[in-house]
Formats: C-alpha cells, structure tokens, sequence
C-alpha cells in the first residue's frame, strides 16, 4: 500500500526542547518538502529536498533543521529557536518535474505547553 | 513582493448550485497552477492542474480555468453535493526544468466551501 506516513500524530512539547518530527514515503518519489500551516493559513514552505543528501531552504527555515539521508525519509527538527512552533506541520513528496502533483502525509500537530 | 490570494475565506452554498472558487496573484510568472482539497486536520488532496498555456481543465464536476494576463484561476464545482464541503487551496509553481526551485509550490490561504443540503 503506497503512501507517505507522518508520526506522530499530535506532540507535545516544553519550551526548550528540541522535537524531531517522522515523514517516510514509499512512492520511490525523488522530491520531499515540509510545510507548516497555523489557523486560517495556507501552507508555508520549511525546507525541500530534490534528492537524497541535498535540501534547500524553504520560506520560513528559521529554527528548523532537516536530514535526507535515504530517498524513503526526510525528517524535520524543530529547534528550541523556533520561536512559534506550536502548528500543524504537513510533509510531502512529488515525482519528476513533469508531474509535480505533491503527495502530502496526514500531519504532525506539535503543541508546544 | 509575490502575493497570491482566494477570493474569500468561506463560500456558501445549496447543494445543485455551482460552486466558484477564485485565485488571483500578482508578481509571479507561474509555470502550472494546482488545485488541493483539504479536510479538517488532514493534509491536502490534488484535485487539478493546468500549466500556463492552457486554458481550461475538466475533470468530472470539476474545471478549472486559467488566465496568465488577468493573473487569475477559477475553480468550479458543478452540482455541489454536502461531500464537496471542505477548504479548497490554490498553489503556483515557478520555475522549470533545470531551475533551483523547480517543484516548489506556494500557496494561497484556502477558500472554506459548505454545501448545505
């Protein structure tokens, strides 16, 4: 069954502490992206990666940090310098760049008390 | 500076109408524009894409529509059912093969649509 997970699914977090948040996908897709979205908001772009062992940063890279050391995961750490990390957080992939269709994961809601 | 926005933050409507949904932009040469469906506390679902030189996309109820010298897209739902109730996104993509931000996408703030029975 393909598709892309996410885990947790809600997460609770004190101030201070960092928190890694889980996406694997397994659509042999080559492309990954996180994105965060608050209340009303769309989706704003964290960081993307195109290939294994390379990312970009996306809109809103401040007090994030990402790894893409296999082509299946891409996870995403938010920092303790994140000043506002309390948000619902969406990873998602894509295929080549003919059919950029993103595939989204179901969402991390991270809540920091 | 980039800016793209949907016509409204709720739609509401019977069911049978059509529903039509409104996303414009301003200083952006988008590639392809995307359509997303997103139910509460879900991620989003890709409903449609039209690239810039294309003027129209159907599929089943849906269609969209796509003009680069107005810098809009609209969305249609014909023969809205209470199913259809849900936040509709908008996202342009930039760029082309070759550029450093291919696939990148942005996005609007999303339309609620609710189809009252």
């Amino acid at each position: 069954d393909g598709g892309i997970t996410q885990s947790p699914k809600y997460l609770f977090r004190k101030e201070g502490q960092n928190v890694t948040l889980s996406c694997e996908q397994n659509l042999n897709h080559d492309a990954m992206y996180w994105y965060r979205q608050d209340p009303g908001q769309g989706l704003r772009l964290i960081y993307y990666s195109q290939i294994v062992n390379d990312f970009q940063k996306g809109d809103i890279a401040e007090g994030y940090s990402v790894s893409r050391e296999k082509k299946e995961s891409f996870p995403l750490t938010v920092t303790s310098a994140q000043k506002n990390p309390t948000a619902f957080y969406l990873c998602a992939s894509s295929l080549g760049r003919e059919r950029n269709e993103q595939f989204f994961g179901p969402g991390t809601r991270l809540t920091v008390l | 500076s980039q800016k793209i926005e949907q016509n409204s933050e709720a739609l509401n409507i019977q069911e049978g109408k059509t529903a039509t949904l409104t996303c414009n932009y301003t200083n952006y040469s988008p590639a392809y524009l995307q359509w997303y469906r997103q139910d509460p506390g879900r991620g989003p679902v890709f409903l449609l894409l039209i690239r810039e030189n294309e003027k129209e996309k159907r599929k089943e109820r849906l269609k969209v529509t796509f003009d680069t010298t107005l810098k809009q897209s609209l969305f249609h739902i014909t023969a809205s059912q209470p199913a259809d109730s849900a936040t509709y996104l908008c996202a342009l993509a930039s760029g082309g093969a070759g550029g450093t931000s291919y696939g990148k996408l942005t996005f609007g703030q999303g339309t609620i649509l609710t189809v009252h029975p």
